[in-house]
């Protein structure tokens, strides 16, 4: 039970934002959202995550709705290397709600 | 970030022979590593949990005896096939996490095994 939902696959243009949505109502108060991304046949990269507040490192930006039932990370200028499957994660920091467990995750295709 | 790497990075064997592979976490010492395993066209699972110096914890459904996990030092742990057959098949992905850094986990770069 992964705990989140996204879109099967979304694509945008090169230099353009990418918009990526993940829906997870039944989080709790004590859960992070992570963004973890991964290129064809590597392991996967960790993006960012947060708990309520929004965040932004070097790679993105995520926003977290207010209610942190969803959240969207933003790539501000897409190239054609962030071609990859993104995976929106909900993980606790104790027991077995510690671990990591991958959905489907969206397919994001960057297209020259 | 933190650097996690796994050897061989590819593996073909023969069915019915072990093959074991290596996770290394190059930086920093991983009090938790993870194993997961991947087949083509779909997501991770985890197949076990282990902690430095204690038994491995396996999801449901993970045979413990065919995939040997040891932890006995705190930069690397071994995953071992034992008995491989054609439906072991499998790219296999560690990732480790720091007692430290607990909010962050960093994967390997995969192992892809081939069993003939």
């Amino acid at each position: 039970d992964a705990k989140t939902t996204q879109p099967t696959s979304m694509d945008c243009a090169e230099g353009r934002a990418a918009n990526l949505p993940c829906n997870h109502s039944t989080i709790s108060g004590n859960e992070y959202v992570y963004w973890y991304r991964q290129i064809h046949s590597q392991g996967p990269q960790y993006i960012i995550h947060g708990l309520k507040n929004n965040e932004t490192n070097e790679m993105a930006s995520l926003i977290i709705t207010e209610d942190r039932k969803s959240s969207t990370l933003i790539l501000p200028h897409a190239t054609l290397r962030d071609t990859a499957v993104y995976y929106c994660i909900v993980r606790g920091n104790t027991g077995a709600n510690s671990k990591l467990t991958f959905g489907k995750g969206i397919t994001l295709s960057v297209r020259p | 970030g933190a650097v996690v790497s796994q050897h061989p990075s590819r593996v073909i064997c023969k069915s019915g022979t072990s093959v074991k592979i290596e996770c290394r976490s190059l930086d920093f010492q991983a009090t938790t590593m993870f194993w997961y395993r991947q087949f083509p066209k779909q997501s991770l699972m985890l197949m076990a949990t282990s902690n430095e110096g204690s038994k491995a914890t396996y999801e449901q459904g993970v045979e413990k005896d065919k995939f040997l996990i040891n932890h006995a030092s705190l930069t690397l742990s071994t995953l071992t096939v034992t008995s491989a057959h054609p439906e072991d098949s499998s790219f296999y992905i560690c990732s480790a996490r720091e007692l430290a850094l607990y909010n962050e986990q960093f994967f390997g770069p995969g192992t892809r095994l081939t069993v003939l």
